[in-house]
C-alpha cells in the first residue's frame, strides 16, 4: 500500500498569513494527489484534484503543486474560514489512502 | 444538485453487524462509482472499498475483506455498506463518497456514526 505522510501535523497562523503544508507519498503517484478540507463534525470537502485542479467554488487563494512523491498545498492569504484540518489522498491505485492530516489553528 | 443522504447513527454490541445506507440523488446513479470511507475519532479517513453501481462489482480494502459487503439498489438509487463482527475499534463515522473525475472523492454523505460498545 502507498503511505501518505503529511507535515506538519499542526500549525498556528494568523489571518492574512501565507500557509504551506506538504504531503509525501511512499512511492511515485504521478499527479494523482487530492486535497480535502475538513471542519469539525463535517465530512471532508474536496478542494483540489490531480495535484493542482481547483474544484468549482473553491477560492483561488488555495493552490496545489508537485509530482511524483512530493506535493504542496498553499493558502496564499489565510482567512478565518480556512481554520480546519487538511488531508491529502492519493488516487493512483487501490487502496486509496489518506494522510494523517494537518490542522491549521489560529495563532 | 448532487446529494448523498446517509442513514442515522447506530449503537451496536461487539460481534454484531451494522448496515449503513446512502441514498443518491441529483445525478445518474449508474454513472459514478461509490466509495465507502470511515474515520475513527481523532484519525484521518480510511478507505474501505468501492462499488460499481452498474454491475454491482466491488473492490474492498484488504483490511476489511471477509467482514464488509457493499451493495446497491438501482430501483431506489441507494448504496449499502454492511460491516460484520463488529469490535470496539470499528467505532467511527462512516461516509459514502462519490468517485468523481480524476478519481477524487467529489461528493460526500453527511456521515453515520457507528458506536460499538458492550
Amino acid at each position: 500500500d502507498i503511505q501518505m505522510t503529511q507535515s506538519p501535523s499542526s500549525l498556528s497562523a494568523s489571518v492574512g498569513d501565507r500557509v504551506t503544508m506538504t504531503c509525501r507519498a511512499s512511492q511515485s503517484i504521478s499527479i494523482y494527489l487530492n486535497w480535502y478540507q475538513q471542519k469539525p463534525g463535517k465530512a471532508p470537502n474536496l478542494l483540489i484534484s490531480a495535484t493542482s485542479s481547483l474544484q468549482s467554488g473553491v477560492p483561488s487563494r488555495f493552490s496545489g503543486s508537485g509530482s511524483g512523491t512530493d506535493f504542496t498545498l498553499t493558502i496564499s492569504s489565510l482567512q478565518p474560514e480556512d481554520f480546519a484540518t487538511y488531508y491529502c489522498q492519493h488516487s493512483y491505485s487501490a487502496p486509496w489512502t489518506f494522510g494523517q492530516g494537518t490542522k491549521v489553528e489560529i495563532k | 444538485q448532487v446529494q448523498l443522504v446517509q442513514s442515522g447513527a447506530e449503537v451496536k454490541k461487539p460481534g454484531a453487524s451494522v448496515k449503513v445506507s446512502c441514498k443518491a440523488s441529483g445525478y445518474i446513479f449508474t454513472t459514478y462509482y461509490m466509495h465507502w470511507v470511515r474515520q475513527a475519532p481523532g484519525h484521518g479517513p480510511e478507505w474501505m472499498g468501492i462499488i460499481n453501481p452498474g454491475e454491482g462489482s466491488t473492490s474492498y480494502a484488504q483490511k476489511f475483506q471477509g467482514r464488509v459487503t457493499m451493495t446497491r439498489d438501482t430501483s431506489t438509487n441507494t448504496f449499502y455498506m454492511e460491516l460484520s463482527s463488529l469490535r470496539s475499534q470499528d467505532t467511527a463515522v462512516y461516509y459514502c463518497a462519490r468517485r468523481g473525475s480524476e478519481n477524487a472523492f467529489d461528493y460526500w454523505g453527511q456521515g453515520t456514526l457507528v458506536t460499538v460498545s458492550s
